[in-house]
């Protein structure tokens, strides 16, 4: 069926940066759109962006838009979030996740835990 | 924007109840609905795709029914394992989507 590993989340100050990542195995990356969607403390699912098969794609949530960026490597069945000048907003558990769009999200990670001190 | 209002946000109930939740869009998705189950501390974990149809190895007290802009999740026989936080998310606007505020089903 698939399994997702992220990595990554840290505890960050206002305005810094971070890269998390998301390891792919059992199922072939390269043949899927893959989606990041975070929760904030407390609250409910958030998507924040997703990437086509090849990379060639990308689309963000607008609060996100210009901060953060989605990429891939497939040879390493990895995806990756880039998040730049973040916010105290910006904590949350970000879930790296596998999106059939129609047939829905159907593969999650565990999550890694993004906290943004001021 | 496509907006995904849940109702209600809490609900209280007992073992073997019937839970209906119900899922509301801010325009027209047809059957472009999923419904995901969430356990504190655990990931999301897909229900119900495209409105009705469920996912390999979730149990038939599940179901989901609508299409437009109205949607329900019923859970019939509510066991104590169902206790949890449900989720719907239109996929119409693929590929930016959205998700529900919620629902979570407590103890009565």
């Amino acid at each position: 069926e698939g399994q997702l590993v992220e990595s990554g989340g840290d505890l960050v100050q206002s305005g810094g940066s971070l890269r998390l990542s998301c390891v792919a195995s059992g199922f072939a990356l390269s043949s899927h759109w893959m989606t990041w969607v975070r929760q904030a403390p407390g609250k409910g699912l958030e998507w924040v962006a997703n990437i086509g098969q090849d990379g060639s794609e990308t689309y963000y949530v607008a609060s996100v838009q210009g901060r953060f960026s989605i990429s891939r490597d497939n040879a390493k069945s990895s995806l990756y979030l880039q998040m730049n000048n973040l916010r105290v907003e910006d904590t949350a558990i970000y879930y790296c996740v596998r999106d059939q769009f129609y047939y829905g999200m159907d593969v999650w990670g565990q999550g890694t835990t993004v906290a943004v001190s001021s | 924007d496509i907006q995904m209002t849940q109702s209600p946000s809490s609900l209280s109930a007992s073992v073997g109840d019937r839970v209906i939740i119900t899922c509301r869009a801010s325009q027209r998705i047809g059957l472009y609905l999923n419904w995901y189950q969430q356990k504190p501390g655990k990931a999301p974990k897909l229900l119900i795709y495209a409105a009705s149809n469920l996912e390999t190895g979730v149990p038939s007290r599940f179901s989901g029914s609508g299409s437009g802009t109205d949607f329900t999740l019923t859970i019939r026989g509510l066991q104590p394992e169902d206790f949890a936080t449900y989720y719907c998310q239109q996929s119409d606007s693929t590929p930016q989507v959205s998700f529900g505020g919620g629902t979570k089903v407590a103890v009565k």
